[in-house]
């Protein structure tokens, strides 16, 4: 069935670093990529993402990049703050806009 | 944007009792509204889709008679936790897929924490 790995399940940065989370998928036919900050307790938030037909996204100090080949998406955070500290989901979206399928989650945190 | 809203925000109850779960699109039909399970420090699971006019469809290993899934209207879906059990306790969450031609991704709703005691 449809399959959504995701890696590190923690990471640890010292502020200013960068942090880099990778995704790989496993339906060919998926077409749309959004990462999720969560917080405890609340709904997952949109930072970014991206579409089958576009390779790269930048927004400010986010990024996100696909391999459709290798099936594979990564979320890249520069000059990370403490305030980026939280849990990140990968997702991938199977049968067009339909079924959401959510990586395992990694928590990321900054120290200052 | 389009915006779910989801009640209960949480709710406790008491072991063999049915809990429901509300999720209404606010400013835009949704035809469609997923059901995610969240137990803590996990990920979002996908339990089911609920479909306007038409049932619902379960993912593997979801029981269908112990989580009810309406959805009567373009606006409103329910999810129902029949015969609740401590190890329902969870962060019960929906989601309605974007509309077509716009850029908006999907919408959450808030989340409902269920405690079953």
């Amino acid at each position: 069935g449809e399959n959504v790995e995701q890696h590190p399940s923690t990471l640890s940065v010292q502020e200013g670093d960068s942090a880099v989370i990778k995704c790989t998928y496993s339906d060919s036919a998926s077409n749309y990529f959004p990462w999720y900050k969560q917080e405890l307790g609340k709904r997952p938030q949109l930072i970014i993402d991206i579409r089958s037909n576009v390779g790269e996204k930048k927004d400010q100090r986010i990024a996100v990049t696909l391999n459709k080949t290798a099936k594979h998406f990564s979320l890249h955070i520069t000059e990370t703050q403490p305030e980026d500290s939280a849990v990140y989901f990968c997702a991938a979206s199977y049968q067009g806009f339909q079924k959401l399928v959510f990586g395992t989650g990694t928590r990321l945190l900054v120290s200052p | 944007g389009a915006v779910v809203s989801q009640h209960p925000s949480w709710v406790i109850c008491k072991s063999g009792t049915s809990v429901k779960i509300e999720c209404r699109s606010l400013d835009f039909q949704a035809t469609t509204m997923f059901w995610y399970r969240q137990f803590p420090k996990q990920s979002l699971m996908l339990m089911a889709t609920s479909n306007e006019g038409s049932k619902a469809t379960y993912e593997q290993g979801v029981e269908k008679d112990k989580f009810l899934i309406n959805h009567a209207s373009l606006t409103l879906s329910t999810l129902t936790v029949t015969s609740a059990h401590p190890e329902d306790s969870s962060f019960y969450i929906c989601s309605a897929p974007p509309e077509l031609r716009t850029n908006y991704g999907y919408t959450f709703g808030s989340g409902t924490r269920l405690t079953v005691v």
